[in-house]
C-alpha cells in the first residue's frame, strides 16, 4: 500500500492553542480518516473524509479532505490537556483496506 | 458503532510458545482484520479475517506464523506462534460493517500487549 506522510511527527504546546497536523500522499485516496491513541488504548476514530473538499467537525476537532485527495489536515481548537496522545491519518490504499501513517504526537502543557 | 473486546490485554510469554488472542463484537460486522503495532511504532496490517475461509495476509505476515480463525460473524481469533521477543508488540482487532453504509471505516479494539522474554 501506498505510505502516508504525517507532519509533524511530534508537537508540544500550551493548554488553550490550536493544532494543525496533516497528512499527504503522493496518490489519491478516496476516503480519509483520523484516528487518536492515548497510551494503552486502541485508536479511536475522530472524523471519517469521504468526498474531496469535504471539510468535517466533531466538537473542537476539524479535518479536511483535500482537493487533490491527496492531503488531509486536522486542526484542534482550544487544546486542552486530555487532547494528549498520538493522532494517525489512514486510508484505503490498493488492495490494502487501510494504511496507516507514523502519527502526531501531541503534548500539551497546562 | 460496534463494541469491540479482546482477551487477553495483556501477557507475557516465554520464546517458542504460542498465544491465541480474541475479538468479541457485541454485532454481527462485515468484516474483521487484525493489526500489529510494534513499539513506538504505527499500526500495520496482519490480515483480513474471513467469515468461512481462510485469512487473506499482507506482504511479510505468512499463515503458519499468524494463523486466524473466524468461525461467525461476531468473533475471530488471532494466534501468535512460536514467539521470540521481536513479536512483542500491541495486537489490534478491527471491524468494518458494510451493513452500516460507511465504506472503508475501521472502528477499533483495545488491543492486546504482547511482551515476549
Amino acid at each position: 500500500g501506498q505510505q502516508l506522510n504525517q507532519s509533524p511527527q511530534s508537537m508540544f504546546i500550551q493548554e488553550g492553542e490550536d493544532v494543525s497536523m496533516n497528512c499527504t500522499s503522493s496518490s489519491i485516496f478516496n476516503t480519509w480518516l483520523w484516528y487518536k491513541q492515548d497510551p494503552g488504548e486502541g485508536p479511536v476514530l475522530l472524523i471519517a473524509l469521504y468526498k474531496a473538499g469535504e471539510l468535517t467537525s466533531n466538537g473542537r476537532l476539524t479535518a479536511q479532505f483535500g482537493i487533490t485527495r491527496k492531503d488531509s489536515f486536522l486542526n484542534i481548537s482550544a487544546s486542552i490537556p486530555s487532547d494528549v496522545g498520538i493522532y494517525f491519518c489512514a486510508g484505503p490504499s490498493g488492495n490494502t483496506p487501510l494504511v496507516f501513517g507514523k502519527g502526531t504526537r501531541l503534548s500539551v502543557i497546562a | 458503532s460496534a463494541v469491540i473486546s479482546q482477551k487477553p490485554s495483556r501477557d507475557i510469554c516465554q520464546r517458542g510458545t504460542s498465544l491465541t488472542i480474541q475479538c468479541q463484537v457485541d454485532s454481527q460486522v462485515t468484516m474483521m482484520f487484525w493489526y500489529r503495532q510494534q513499539p513506538g511504532q504505527s499500526l500495520t496490517l496482519i490480515a483480513t479475517a474471513n467469515q468461512g475461509s481462510e485469512a487473506t495476509y499482507e506482504s511479510g505476515f505468512v499463515i503458519d506464523k499468524f494463523p486466524i480463525s473466524r468461525p461467525n460473524l461476531t468473533f475471530s481469533t488471532l494466534t501468535v506462534s512460536n514467539m521470540s521477543p521481536e513479536d512483542s508488540s500491541i495486537y489490534l482487532c478491527s471491524v468494518e460493517d458494510l451493513a452500516g453504509g460507511l465504506t472503508d471505516t475501521q472502528y477499533f479494539g483495545p488491543g492486546t500487549r504482547l511482551t515476549v522474554l
